[in-house]
């Protein structure tokens, strides 16, 4: 079975841009998190989806936001970016809104010039 | 605040040693602790340690949990080069709405020589 798959992998973006990652969890589980890890910290909690509806956010500003689809991938758009905003950003699923252990994808890393 | 605390950041063994990483924490309703081993970009799930669970083992790793002094421990026996990575400790509160929010520490960097 395909595990977390993210896309895309590596980019580039320059200040005020916006950017949209892309997460697939693994098939039959129905919770997306996102996850902001900055290099030589852990990551950060962004935002949980659960059943297409947001079920937790992180302390992050508005620019922000995510959803889920209908077949439980999500979306993470970041608007206005700024350079602090460059960071390793982590897609987990699991198969309910808290069943314990998060299978974490490989990341999309964003550079912001 | 939640709050994660680990050590050492870092720290340097020769194949064969045993290591201790330690983990400290703060939450106000605890749910659960994880510790996952990150090697280049994916964490990757080791232990999670509950109320009801407050040891555990796998091969050469073990951890366990202290909810009265609000530490874990992970140890590493007859340690390979292949466990060199960056283990993350993580606490998972409870939230009002059941979600789940992991509260990571910055992480041990482990580096193992030959």
């Amino acid at each position: 079975d395909a595990g977390v798959t993210q896309s895309p992998t590596h980019l580039i973006k320059t200040r005020g841009q916006h950017v949209t990652l892309r997460c697939s969890p693994i098939s039959g589980h129905k919770s997306v998190s996102w996850y902001q890890q900055v290099l030589g910290q852990g990551p950060q909690f962004i935002f949980q989806y659960y059943e297409k509806e947001e079920r937790g956010r992180g302390n992050f500003p508005d620019r922000f936001s995510a959803r889920q689809f209908p077949n439980y991938s999500s979306e993470l758009n970041v608007n206005a970016l700024l350079l602090g905003d460059s960071a390793l950003y982590l897609c987990a699923s699991s198969f309910g809104l808290y069943t314990g252990e998060l299978f974490f994808g490989e990341g999309s890393r964003l550079t912001v010039l | 605040e939640d709050k994660v605390v680990q050590s050492p950041l870092s720290l340097v063994v020769h194949e064969g040693d045993t290591v201790t990483l330690n983990c400290s924490y703060e939450v106000t309703n605890f749910r659960s602790l994880l510790w996952y081993k990150q090697e280049k970009k994916a964490p990757t799930f080791l232990f999670m340690l509950t109320s009801s669970g407050i040891e555990k083992k796998s091969g050469r790793l073990s951890s366990i949990l202290d909810k009265k002094e609000l530490f874990s421990i992970l140890n590493i026996t007859a340690t390979q080069t292949g466990d060199s990575a960056i283990y993350l400790c993580a606490v998972d509160p409870q939230l009002n709405q059941g979600a789940q929010k992991l509260v990571f520490g910055q992480g041990t960097r482990l580096t193992i020589n030959p």
